[in-house]
């Protein structure tokens, strides 16, 4: 069936560092890929998507790219910050349209 | 202002005791869904529904229930809570239906405790 896979958290990291959350995914066909950021105490938005093989998604500092041959689509950013921390959900859409999350990694960002 | 409200935003019941959660959006999307956060799970799609008075069932339908009469608003109703059901909820809806290009906006969520 479909489904997604992440990194474990918590990930924590000094200020300026460099980040990368594993995303993996197992689907039939050609599902749209997105990231999903969810801050304390608020509900999730949309980070950025991706909607076919090789597209790669950007904002705020992110980035990730749509990896078919390894069915991945890790999130990365060169420089994080304090107000990055949050937690961050990998999501693939299935047909009907409906939304398979992943479960979730937490990113604490230390000044 | 865009948004997608839920209310309440915290309830603390008892078992048994039937509650409704509220979900309102303003942006005229069609379609409208229901997840819970549980922790080491992610979210799980409860119901979904694609358009007045259209539901259908998401992963983990049991033990709720959801009506659609009118575009902007979808509420979750819990008939009988058990504990299992504590958790944290969140309404969202979309323009289209939630995947392909379409986009979810979340409302803030709402944390249930059912003793």
């Amino acid at each position: 069936g479909n489904s997604v896979t992440q990194m474990e958290g918590p990930v924590t990291l000094s200020e300026e560092a460099f980040l990368t959350i594993n995303c993996t995914y197992t689907a039939t066909g050609y599902p749209s890929l997105f990231w999903y950021v969810q801050y304390p105490g608020e509900g999730l938005q949309l980070l950025l998507k991706a909607t076919k093989a090789d597209d790669k998604g950007s904002n705020k500092g992110f980035e990730a790219t749509y990896r078919k041959e390894t069915t991945s689509f890790h999130l990365e950013k060169g420089s994080v910050q304090v107000s990055d921390s949050a937690v961050y959900f990998c999501a693939l859409s299935r047909k009907g349209g409906k939304l398979i999350f992943g479960q979730g990694t937490e990113l604490s960002v230390k000044p | 202002e865009a948004q997608v409200t839920q209310n309440p935003r915290y309830l603390i019941t008892v078992t048994g005791k039937k509650l409704t959660v509220t979900c309102s959006q303003n942006m005229n999307h069609e379609y409208m869904s229901w997840y819970r956060q549980d922790p080491g799970l992610g979210l799980r799609q409860i119901y979904y529904s694609m358009n007045v008075e259209v539901t259908d069932k998401g992963d983990v339908p049991e033990g709720y229930k959801v009506s659609r009469k009118e575009k902007r608003n979808f509420p979750l109703i819990l008939e009988s809570p058990s504990p299992n059901q504590t958790s944290l909820y969140f309404c969202a809806s979309s323009l289209t239906t939630g995947g392909g290009t379409g986009e979810l906006f979340f409302g803030e969520g709402s944390r249930l405790t059912v003793l």
